[in-house]
């Protein structure tokens, strides 16, 4: 059965601080690694990954895959309390499905 | 950026009554669109995939008689739940994938729904 499990499910820090969010999958006909942000409402996307050992960058988020360990992490840097959100990260096989893990809770306090 | 449109944002319904559910994608066309449910501190369950012109697959456990899924355009996809109850409350959030680019899906802002 395909799955995809993320740790930790929450994590509390204060402003300044850097995350490291992990994100493990098992996920036959496997072809990327999705990682969304979803605050009140629906998701919103952050990264596609599709190769192995390449970092994507955005602003103080980043992320990288490992298609060796099956394993993705995403860090983000001198975190805000606006970064305070539910990271998703989701497995996508070749029928464009998304395989959603339990998602990361992150709180940034002042 | 492409945008998907859900509607209606929030419906309360009495048990027994069937609430519909539209999925738009505004800007772009999407032959595949998805529906999600998502319960509270939980994780995003694809519940069906719907496809333009053809009938949806639905995910395992997942009832079609229950969960009405029509994808009669390339823009709208429609989920109804027929004879709610209590235990369908939950946020229901489809995603439109875009014609022009495969590897991409855009989430829509989610409808929540209560059945009382």
């Amino acid at each position: 059965e395909d799955k995809v499990v993320q740790s930790p499910l929450s994590l509390v820090v204060h402003e300044g601080d850097t995350v490291t969010l992990n994100c493990s999958y098992e996920v036959t006909n496997f072809r990327s690694l999705l990682w969304y942000k979803q605050e009140k409402k629906a998701p919103t996307f952050l990264f596609m990954l599709t190769s192995s050992g390449i970092e994507k960058k955005s602003g103080r988020l980043s992320s990288i895959l490992d298609k060796k360990e099956l394993f993705s992490i995403l860090n983000i840097t001198a975190t805000q309390t606006g970064d305070s959100a539910i990271y998703l990260c989701a497995g996508r096989v070749n029928t464009d499905k998304l395989i959603f893990g339990t998602g990361t809770r992150l709180q940034v306090f002042p | 950026g492409a945008v998907v449109s859900q509607h209606p944002s929030r419906v309360i319904c009495k048990s027994g009554t069937s609430v519909k559910i539209e999925c738009r994608s505004l800007d772009f066309q999407a032959t595949t669109m998805f529906w999600y449910r998502q319960f509270p501190k939980k994780s995003l369950m694809l519940m069906a995939t719907s496809n333009e012109g053809s009938k949806a697959t639905y995910e395992q456990g997942v009832e079609k008689d229950k969960f009405l899924i029509n994808h009669a355009s390339l823009t709208l996809s429609t989920l109804t739940v027929t004879s709610a109850h209590p235990e369908d409350s939950s946020f229901y959030i489809c995603s439109a994938r875009d014609l022009g680019n495969r590897d991409t899906q855009y989430f829509g802002p989610g409808t929540r729904l209560t059945v009382l």
